[in-house]
């Protein structure tokens, strides 16, 4: 297996604009989580599904953040309009038994000017 | 409220030496802790783990150390070496539910 498969692996783009980050997780994996990290805060978690559904939203920061899990390879986080302090690296993971051991992406870095 | 904190953020250590990092947590429910570890532009990989029930687990070089009454955790490496330089994170989760992590550690290991 490829791992957890992200894209864009960099992103710059001008505050205002959408920004769409892509991730495929491991298959067979039923849980996919979407991190953000910055120098202030660390590892920080958005969102995570299981099974496609999404149960803690709860670390999305704002309501500019959505992600979507339309099947069990794909999963969008989505930043409308952006900002320049969303500017992080944003991880990708997948599990197959809950959170523990997930496995990380190699990260989309969004720099937004 | 960051529920798992690692105070140190960074430490250096000769090769062959010991290197502990430290990791403290506030959350009384978490009963799994993890260590990932991350080189640059890459993304974080699992390293070792401890169940609640334990207090101590050692994987070849690496070891964690659990202590629930101080709610502390740390990870030793020994001997430590060049290619351990990276950032280390320690991570926790209550339940099988998500994974919360602290903030990091860069760990630099001289030869």
């Amino acid at each position: 297996d490829a791992g957890v498969i992200q894209s864009p692996r960099h992103e710059v783009t001008e505050m205002g604009q959408e920004v769409t980050l892509r991730c495929k997780p491991i298959s067979g994996h039923d849980y996919l989580f979407w991190y953000r990290q910055t120098m202030m805060r660390g590892l920080e978690l958005l969102i995570y599904f299981n099974n496609n559904v999404p149960i803690d939203d709860s670390g999305m920061p704002e309501d500019r953040f959505s992600a979507k899990m339309p099947n069990a390879s794909f999963s969008t986080l989505k930043i409308q309009p952006s900002e320049p302090r969303d500017s992080a690296v944003y991880f990708c993971a997948s599990s197959s038994r809950r959170a523990t051991e997930a496995f990380f992406g190699q990260g989309t870095r969004l720099t937004v000017v | 409220d960051q529920q798992v904190k690692q105070n140190s953020p960074s430490l250096s250590v000769q090769e062959g030496r010991i290197s502990i990092l430290n990791c403290d947590y506030t959350n009384s429910m978490f009963d799994y802790f993890l260590w990932y570890k991350k080189y640059p532009a890459e993304g974080p990989t699992f390293l070792i783990s401890i169940s609640s029930i334990k207090d101590k687990n050692e994987d070849g070089r690496f070891t964690v150390f659990l202590n629930k009454s101080a709610k502390h955790l740390s990870l030793h490496i020994v001997p430590s070496q060049p290619g351990d330089s990276a950032v280390y994170f320690c991570a926790a989760s209550a339940f099988g539910n998500k994974l919360v992590f602290g903030a990091g550690t860069i760990l630099r290991v001289k030869s």
